[in-house]
Order: C-alpha cells, then sequence, then structure tokens
C-alpha cells in the first residue's frame, strides 16, 4: 500500500501570509494526486487534480507542484475563509490513501 | 448539475448491518467509477472503496479494514451506488461520503474525486 505522509499536521497563520503544505508517497503516483479542504461541518471540495490542476471555481491563490514522490499545496495572500482542514490524496493505485491532514489556524 | 445524494445513514447496534445508497445525477453514470470514504467524529477522511465502470469490469476495491465485511454495487439503471455494511462495529460511526471517481472516455482521462455528495451519518453503538 501506498502511505502518504502530510506535513505539517498543524500550522498557525496570519491572513495575506503565504503557506505551504507536503505530501510524500512512499512511491511513485506520477500525478495521480488530488488537495481537498475541508471546512466544520462540510463535505470536502477538490482545489487541485492530476497534482498541479486548479479545480474550476477555486481561486487562483491556491497552487499544487509536484510529480512522482513529493508534492506541495501552497496558499498565496491567506484569506479568512482559507482556514481550514487540508487533505492529499493519492489515486494512482489502490488501496487509494489520504494523508492525515493539516488544519491551517488563525494566529 | 452534477449531483450525489447519500441516504440510509442512522443508528445501528454492534453487529448488525445497514445499507447505504448515493444517487447520481447530471453525468453519464456509466462512465465513472464510484467511490465511498468516511469520516470519524474529530478523525481525518479515510477510504472505503471503490467500484470500476462496467467498460472495466464493474469490480470493487475494499480497504482492509472492511473488506469482508462491506461491499459495493452499482445499479446502472438506476444510477445508484451502494454501499452494504455487515457485522458492523462501533469503529465504523462516522459520515459516509459518496464520490464521483475516475472516468476513461475514449482517449480521454478525467481525473477523479471532483465531486462529493453531502454525507450520511452512520453510529454504530448499543
Amino acid at each position: 500500500d501506498i502511505q502518504m505522509t502530510q506535513s505539517p499536521s498543524s500550522l498557525s497563520a496570519s491572513v495575506g501570509d503565504r503557506v505551504t503544505i507536503t505530501c510524500r508517497a512512499s512511491q511513485d503516483i506520477a500525478n495521480n494526486l488530488g488537495w481537498f479542504q475541508q471546512t466544520p461541518g462540510k463535505a470536502p471540495k477538490r482545489l487541485i487534480y492530476a497534482g498541479f490542476n486548479l479545480q474550476s471555481g477555486a481561486p487562483s491563490r491556491f497552487s499544487g507542484r509536484g510529480s512522482g514522490t513529493e508534492f506541495t499545496l501552497t496558499i498565496s495572500n491567506l484569506q479568512p475563509e482559507d482556514f481550514a482542514i487540508y487533505y492529499c490524496l493519492q489515486h494512482n493505485s489502490y488501496p487509494r490513501t489520504f494523508g492525515q491532514g493539516t488544519k491551517v489556524e488563525i494566529k | 448539475e452534477v449531483q450525489l445524494v447519500e441516504s440510509g445513514g442512522g443508528l445501528v447496534q454492534p453487529g448488525r448491518s445497514l445499507r447505504l445508497s448515493c444517487t447520481t445525477s447530471g453525468f453519464t453514470f456509466g462512465d465513472y467509477a464510484m467511490t465511498w470514504v468516511r469520516q470519524a467524529p474529530g478523525k481525518g477522511l479515510e477510504w472505503v472503496g471503490s467500484i470500476r465502470s462496467q467498460a472495466f469490469g464493474g469490480t470493487p476495491e475494499y480497504d482492509a479494514s472492511v473488506q469482508g465485511r462491506f461491499s459495493i454495487s452499482r445499479d446502472e439503471s438506476k444510477r445508484i451506488v451502494y454501499l452494504q455494511m455487515n457485522s458492523l462495529k462501533t469503529e465504523d460511526t462516522g459520515v459516509y461520503y459518496c464520490l464521483r471517481d475516475s472516468a476513461m472516455v475514449g482517449y480521454y482521462y478525467y481525473y477523479g474525486m471532483d465531486v462529493w455528495g453531502q454525507g450520511t451519518t452512520v453510529t454504530v453503538s448499543s
């Protein structure tokens, strides 16, 4: 099974900051990775697909990079609505596996 | 508009069964694999299982934690995907989400997990 190691588990940041979250896969997953945002009580929403493609309707301050085993999600100019939990998910093979999640909190 | 609507959740005793349904609309259901994901209270997301499209055999895959207890099926005519949960355990408690997974249409590959249902809550408790 492919393990997804996501870091950090939490971070504190201020509005306007730039933050980066990393996911590392235990083996090569090509670009079969998505990033998801979840706010309390809501279903997750996809932000990034195929490693770096911005989901239609997602703000352009979200960007993804990487392929193979290392991936990053960057949020530029953090906005109040961005304080949430972010997950990566590999869908290169079964079982699908999520990262542990990163909680982005207000400093 | 693409929509996924889960139903069937509720309170159930350990060892009993429950069947969840995911009713879909707004897309060519038969082209897509479908996936179930769950989230225990206060915890992260956990993949439960998926079912391939008929073009790829319509076969399911399961997480080890539910293998042998859960089964996923799909009804193409009704555009519904089911999650049959047997021998339920307290650790199966959580919100269950239905997702549209990937599709291969002609030479084009559609990356999946783009549409989620609102979730249905399963509580396993005596």
